[in-house]
């Protein structure tokens, strides 16, 4: 059973734009939601995590959205950059049976064009 | 200096060999991980120790066995190697197990293929 769906698979975005990537989890023992950064040939990176007090951060270009009635978080990439071009991955992990765990979505492959 | 990593990065060997994965972390954390990534890059969590005290065990065949002889080394030693092993394996570490903040750092992967 998938713990976090993402959405979408793929996403191509011009230089410049907003790139928005979508997760949503059902297990309410979730109470850490990173966003990791992939590229080609490297292991996941951590970009920015929110916890479920807030309803948003802000890192730079990047913010997490978060509805913790929806169950849903997404990540904005603002002004987006050809460099910002990898897999991003949104991530759960919690308390009980879920402590330790980092529960991740399928992945969205971005990619933007100059 | 690279925080965690791991040996070897390529890996291809037949079916029915025994390999062995090596992941050191100079971090001082207590906590290691192994992940295995699949041809869709899916992410999935493998196995976890704690202060050497393995703490995770997540429903993975017992051909594949992690040790970890000090709080900076796990590696992974899989048995009897089948074609669905072919997949990129993560090492991670972080600071503790426990806390909403566990910040994972993975290693560069290894990628295993399995003819």
């Amino acid at each position: 059973q998938q713990q976090v769906k993402q959405s979408p698979q793929s996403l191509i975005v011009q230089k410049g734009g907003i790139s928005i990537i979508n997760c949503a989890y059902e297990n309410t023992a979730f109470d850490y939601f990173p966003w990791y950064q992939q590229f080609p040939g490297k292991g996941p990176a951590l970009l920015i995590a929110i916890r479920p007090d807030v309803s948003e951060k802000k890192e730079g270009r990047f913010t997490i959205s978060f509805n913790k009635s929806a169950k849903q978080f997404s990540l904005h990439i603002m002004d987006s950059q050809p460099g910002d071009s990898a897999t991003y991955f949104c991530a759960a992990s919690g308390r009980g049976s879920t402590l330790g765990r980092l529960y991740f979505g399928r992945g969205t492959q971005l990619t933007v064009w100059p | 200096d690279t925080a965690v990593s791991q040996t070897p990065k390529y890996l291809v060997t037949q079916m029915g060999n025994d390999k062995s994965i090596k992941c050191e972390q100079n971090l001082g954390h207590d906590t290691m991980y192994w992940y295995k990534q699949d041809s869709k890059k899916f992410l999935k969590i493998m196995f976890s120790y704690n202060n050497k005290e393995l703490i995770i065990n997540e429903t993975v065949p017992n051909r594949f066995s992690p040790k970890s002889p000090d709080k900076a080394h796990l590696n992974l030693h899989i048995n009897s190697l089948e074609l669905g092993d072919s997949a990129v394996y993560f090492c991670a570490s972080s600071q503790q197990l426990a806390g909403a903040y566990n910040e994972q750092f993975f290693g560069p992967g290894t990628r295993l293929t399995v003819l």
